[in-house]
């Protein structure tokens, strides 16, 4: 069954760190997705990135980094230089593409940036 | 803004009644999905539909939820009998299909259940 484990409930980090969440995954199959969101103090969450497996390909945008590894089932996401704006709840999620599309949330990390 | 709209944004309720929940995607998307989330939890799925199709429902989803996307346009979201345990925030998302897009949900603001 899919499973989407976030170990990190809550960190908090002063402004101008960097900051990396954790994601680890389960999977039966072969081809699925993995994505995270952010979701801030407002309440709507916001799409950040999308990853198949068959790319494990690190990304880089602006302050933001995902680091894919299936060889140990992992999808962390590192922000560089933290901002206070960074201040949110991150989940990660997986879909198994192919079987049914659902997708499936982790419990997420609450990212507190201290000024 | 044309983007994912939920109503009501609130509603309280009384243990035993019924409740409606309504969610209009963005307007080219064909598929809909429900979440719920709990305070601290992340997003549960509950169902998804692609245009006017119920394609997967949670194990979550009890005799007592009942979801709708007629003609593939607006969707909402019925819970009878109403239980505490029902409090939580109702989440509806939207996207379109295509490799280069899949995956990427438009998520409305929620509509907050309290049941008394």
């Amino acid at each position: 069954a899919q499973k989407v484990t976030q170990a990190q409930t809550e960190i908090s980090v002063v402004e101008k760190e960097d900051v990396t969440l954790d994601c680890v995954y389960e999977t039966r199959d072969t081809t699925y997705y993995l994505f995270w969101y952010k979701q801030p103090p407002s309440g709507e969450l916001v799409f950040l990135i999308r990853r198949n497996s068959f790319d494990e390909q690190n990304e880089i945008s602006g302050r933001y980094s995902w680091n894919f590894q299936k060889s140990t089932s992992s999808f962390n996401f590192t922000i560089t230089a933290s901002q206070v704006v960074d201040s949110a709840v991150y989940f990660c999620a997986l879909s198994e593409a192919g079987r049914d599309d659902k997708i499936i949330f982790g419990k997420g990390t609450r990212l507190h940036i201290l000024p | 803004d044309t983007g994912v709209s939920q109503d009501p944004r609130h509603k309280i309720t009384k243990r035993g009644q019924n409740v409606t929940f309504r969610c209009d995607p963005i307007s080219e998307h064909n598929r809909l999905y429900w979440y719920r989330q709990t305070l601290g939890q992340g997003p549960e799925f509950l169902t998804y539909f692609q245009n006017e199709a119920q394609l997967e429902k949670s194990r979550l989803l009890s005799d007592r939820f009942s979801a709708e996307r007629p003609k593939g346009s607006f969707s909402t979201l019925e819970i009878q009998r109403t239980e505490q345990g029902d409090s939580a925030m109702y989440l509806c998302a939207s996207s379109s299909t295509g490799t280069e897009i899949y995956g990427e949900l438009f998520f409305g603001e929620g509509s907050r259940l309290t049941v008394l």
